[in-house]
């Protein structure tokens, strides 16, 4: 256990319909990020929190697609209009960002999405 | 060309033999260089992180970086049934702090230790 927890763990739900997942990263880490990951592939990073600020985001967070970390806390991705092809696992990862520290990240557990 | 790629698999291995995962990337600005561990349905665990050229061990695995040649590896001596896994090499550019420190994996090798 990392200590970065995500919430659901499992996810099904039904193609057009939305869902929402959370992040609680460890509680100094000030660095978020989200990637997804499909079977048989590695990790592909979705976007980048610091603090409260979304720094970047892939071009494959379509409009569909949006996070938020209201307070520099938790984090929040959700995907409206689900579509099959966006099942996958969905992975946070925080780091800290003290100056002269580790830029090492640590995974949460994910959450995996079936889009039925 | 893809920016991390990884020696395709899958490796087999058998028990007490050395296992041997290569990775190469592509971007010369790159500075931060990890290995993780994934079992099936989990989620990715740090193996071992190494930022300069040469060898890193840490218990029965040693990372070995070359940034001239733009290769990265990770030797697991000893492979046990427990290490059979997905390995994922995993590149952090972070050139001039423009990329925050996200991270580009490759593909992953899948490794069976076989008893």
């Amino acid at each position: 256990d990392t200590g970065v927890s995500q919430d659901p763990r499992h996810k099904i739900t039904k193609r057009g319909q939305n869902v929402t997942f959370r992040c609680d990263p460890i509680s100094e880490h000030n660095r978020l990020y989200w990637y997804r990951q499909t079977l048989g592939q590695g990790p592909e990073f979705l976007t980048y929190f610091q603090n409260e600020a979304q720094l970047e985001k892939s071009r494959l967070l379509s409009d569909r697609f949006s996070a938020e970390r209201p307070k520099g806390s938790f984090s929040t991705l959700e995907i409206q209009r689900t579509e099959q092809g966006d099942s996958a696992m969905y992975l946070c990862a925080t780091r800290t960002g003290v100056r002269g520290s580790t830029d090492t990240q640590y995974f949460g557990p994910g959450t995996r999405l079936t889009v039925l | 060309q893809k920016e991390v790629e990884q020696n395709s698999g899958p490796l087999s291995v058998p028990e007490g033999a050395i296992a041997s995962l290569n990775c190469t990337y592509s971007d010369r600005g790159s500075q931060s260089f990890f290995w993780y561990r994934q079992y099936s349905g989990k989620s990715p665990e740090l193996i071992m992180s190494i930022y300069s050229n040469g060898d890193k061990e840490d218990g029965r695995f040693t990372a070995q970086l070359n940034k001239a040649s733009q290769y990265v590896s990770l030797l697991i001596r000893d492979s046990q049934p427990s290490d059979s896994a997905t390995y994922l090499c995993a590149v952090n550019v972070d050139a001039g702090g423009t990329s925050y420190g996200k991270l580009t994996f490759g593909q992953g090798t899948i490794l069976t230790v076989h008893p």
